[in-house]
């Protein structure tokens, strides 16, 4: 059984800080990692994808990846009350690249 | 205009009845999913499909069924619900072939949802 692992949270960061997300995975194999923004009550939307080690920037998010550690980060910097929402980890099955394994998610809440 | 539509967005219903889901997409997607969102357990995938003649279990596909009527529908079936099948659904799907506008090839476009809840 493939694993994504979350800390469920709340998170709680101050209007303007550096929110910092964390996920690890169990397959040592996986290849391809997106987070998921999920607002109460409303559907997952993709913020952003890696597949290389190392940092991906976008805007104010930046992922993160360490495949030796077996563990993929989220940063949002400048912090928004708007950025408060449940924050999902995906990580694409190794062997069928049509299969998505997701965590249970971090609460996020940005305090104004 | 939403892509991925789901209906009904909300359903109560006794144990032991049958109930449908409904999803339709107008992205052209050939693949498409079903998961349920549970508190504490994030989503788990139902069913999958790659096309009209191509359906897969998922993770927990048991007690469910489904049906690719055509590239945009894909239904999920409880044939008798049962209250731990109550839940949150989404329907999702994905164009691999990095058709879209997106840059990313992999991702999952989610319907609203259906909150399901069985008595």
């Amino acid at each position: 059984q493939k694993e994504v692992e979350q800390n469920s949270g709340p998170l709680s960061v101050p209007e303007g800080a550096i929110a910092s997300l964390n996920c690890t995975y169990s397959d040592r194999g996986s290849q391809s990692f997106f987070w998921y923004r999920q607002y109460s009550g409303k559907s997952p939307e993709l913020i952003m994808f890696i597949y290389s080690n190392g940092d991906k920037e976008d805007g104010r998010f930046t992922a993160q990846l360490n495949k030796a550690s077996q563990y993929v980060s989220l940063l949002i910097r400048d912090s928004q009350p708007s950025d408060s929402a449940t924050y999902l980890c995906a990580v694409r099955d190794l062997y069928n690249f049509n299969k998505f394994y997701f965590g249970s998610g971090t609460k996020l809440n940005v305090k104004p | 205009d939403a892509d991925v539509t789901q209906t009904p967005r909300n359903r109560i219903t006794k144990t032991g009845k049958r109930i449908m889901l409904e999803c339709s997409q107008t992205k052209g997607h050939d693949r498409m999913y079903w998961y349920r969102q549970d508190p504490g357990l994030g989503l788990r995938l139902i069913y999958y499909s790659f096309d009209v003649k191509d359906i897969n279990k998922g993770e927990i596909s048991d007690g469910y069924s489904v049906s690719r009527q055509a590239q945009a529908k894909f239904s999920l079936s409880l044939e008798s619900a049962i209250p731990n099948q109550t839940a949150l659904y989404f329907c999702a799907t994905s164009d691999p072939e990095g058709q879209g506008a997106s840059s990313s090839t992999d991702t999952q476009y989610f319907g609203p949802g259906t909150r399901l809840t069985v008595l």
